[in-house]
């Protein structure tokens, strides 16, 4: 079973700023297996990333994706106010599906 | 434009069985191209796939819960649920429905979530 693990924890940043964030598989992983997905509060995650480097439909390219084998990045290129949430890593194989434990991006 | 929504008790007592059903709307549930899924979220923790469902009836559920989890579809109705057996404090949680389209390996849609509590 793949095992997904995400640093930060928590990543205290500015508007404007650039995040970047990791997911490590415990395992490699193909790449069209991993995706990324945002949650604010109250609200259902939404998929940004899938195929480890696609953006999803409507998601603005401040947005991407990146990595292979075991290790995989999301880069928020300039943080919009509209940006600060948790994002989970996702992946999937033999017929089941693993979530990370989530990065919260939060206001400096 | 495809809509799910997730109803059912928002609270169970311990040792009976969480049932939830999700209604969709907009597409066709019989269609082969996607499978049905149901995530959950324990508050303030992460996100934990429970299992989903193909239309033909085919099942795959987390290890972790296989033994006390059914997810079932109803065509005739588009709509398909949950049942958690067994039930503790632990799957005290917002229960999220979301489809799965076979070969792209994410979730694209998903319901706003429904909270249920285990608790006496």
């Amino acid at each position: 079973e793949i095992v997904l693990t995400q640093s930060p924890g928590t990543l205290s940043l500015s508007p404007g700023e650039r995040a970047t964030l990791s997911c490590r598989a415990s395992q490699s992983v193909s790449s069209t297996f991993l995706a990324w997905y945002q949650q604010k509060p109250g609200q259902a995650p939404r998929l940004l990333i899938y195929g480890a480097s696609s953006r999803a439909t409507g998601i603005p390219d401040r947005f991407s994706g990146s990595g292979s084998g075991t290790d995989f990045t999301l880069t928020i290129s300039r943080l919009e106010p509209e940006d600060f949430a948790v994002y989970y890593c996702q992946h999937y194989g033999s017929s089941l599906f693993t979530f990370g434990p989530g990065t919260k991006v939060d206001i400096k | 434009q495809l809509q799910l929504q997730e109803s059912g008790s928002g609270l169970v007592k311990p040792s009976q069985t969480l049932s939830l059903t999700c209604a969709v709307s907009g597409d066709s549930i019989s269609s082969g191209s996607y499978s049905w899924s149901w995530i959950r979220q324990p508050p303030g923790k992460g996100l934990e796939w429970i299992g989903y469902i193909y239309p033909s009836g085919s099942t795959y559920y987390n290890p972790s819960l296989k033994s006390r989890v059914t997810i079932s579809v109803d065509t005739s109705k588009t709509q398909f649920s949950l049942r958690l057996s067994s039930v503790t404090a632990a799957d005290t949680a917002v229960y999220y429905c979301a489809r799965y389209a076979s070969g792209k390996y994410y979730f694209d849609y998903w319901g706003r979530g429904t909270l249920v509590t285990v608790s006496s």
